[in-house]
């Protein structure tokens, strides 16, 4: 079975920082990682996904993040955040060769940017 | 042109009643899901339905049943609403279940 831990309830920062959200996940098998983007009172959009090859994936407003097997991490950062960015994100996995696309996600993590 | 629409949007009602949300997509999508989201944002995975086949039935109590009368519809039904059923469904789509997930904008149910 998989499970997500994100290790940052809240990341409050100012405007024009960088952050950093982090994402650890525990799994026996391959796996598919994801970022989702909740706006407050909106449904999830998809940020980001990482299925194989390059371990850096970006998304087209600025954010990355990094496949790393070993630390079994996925790390979702952005170099200079905007007022905008503010939001949920959440973390997911889903079982490569599952049949079913059954994401488990971690707990979410609330970016606060400050003026 | 809204790709996944829920209705309502909100949903106040009793505890014991029994009620339904709408989920449709426009996305010629193969997969529908619907997903609990509980007050402390914790999203978790109920059902998923292939081609209107029932591919993913978590630990969800029976009152909860889940009906997909197309590709591009699917409903659930919720019989006997207790306190803890009041949570922020979504519904959610996609071409196959490697495929993105695109979700729906979510029903507030609140249960007195």
């Amino acid at each position: 079975a998989q499970s997500v831990t994100q290790l940052d309830s809240q990341v409050p920062v100012f405007e024009e920082a960088p952050v950093e959200l982090r994402c650890n996940y525990s799994s026996s098998v391959s796996v598919y990682l994801f970022w989702y983007v909740q706006y407050p009172n909106q449904g999830l959009q998809l940020l980001l996904k990482y299925l194989s090859g390059s371990t850096l994936v970006e998304s087209i407003n600025g954010f990355e993040a990094e496949f790393n097997k070993s630390q079994t991490s996925f790390h979702l950062r952005k170099p200079s955040v905007h007022i905008s960015d503010t939001a949920e994100y959440f973390c997911a996995v889903s079982e490569s060769s599952s049949n079913t696309g059954k994401l488990i996600f971690g707990q979410g993590t609330t970016l606060q940017v400050k003026p | 042109d809204t790709a996944v629409s829920q209705t309502p949007k909100y949903l106040v009602t009793q505890m014991g009643n029994d009620k339904s949300i709408k989920c449709e997509q426009n996305l010629g999508h193969d997969t529908m899901y619907w997903y609990k989201q509980d007050s402390k944002k914790f999203l978790k995975i109920m059902f998923s339905y292939n081609n209107k086949e029932l591919i993913i039935n978590e630990t969800v109590p029976n009152r909860f049943s889940p009906k997909s009368p197309d590709k591009a519809h699917l409903n659930l039904h919720i019989n006997s609403l207790e306190l803890g059923d009041s949570a922020v469904y979504f519904c959610a789509s996609s071409w196959t279940v490697e495929e993105t997930q695109y979700f729906g904008p979510g029903t507030r149910l609140l249960v007195l």
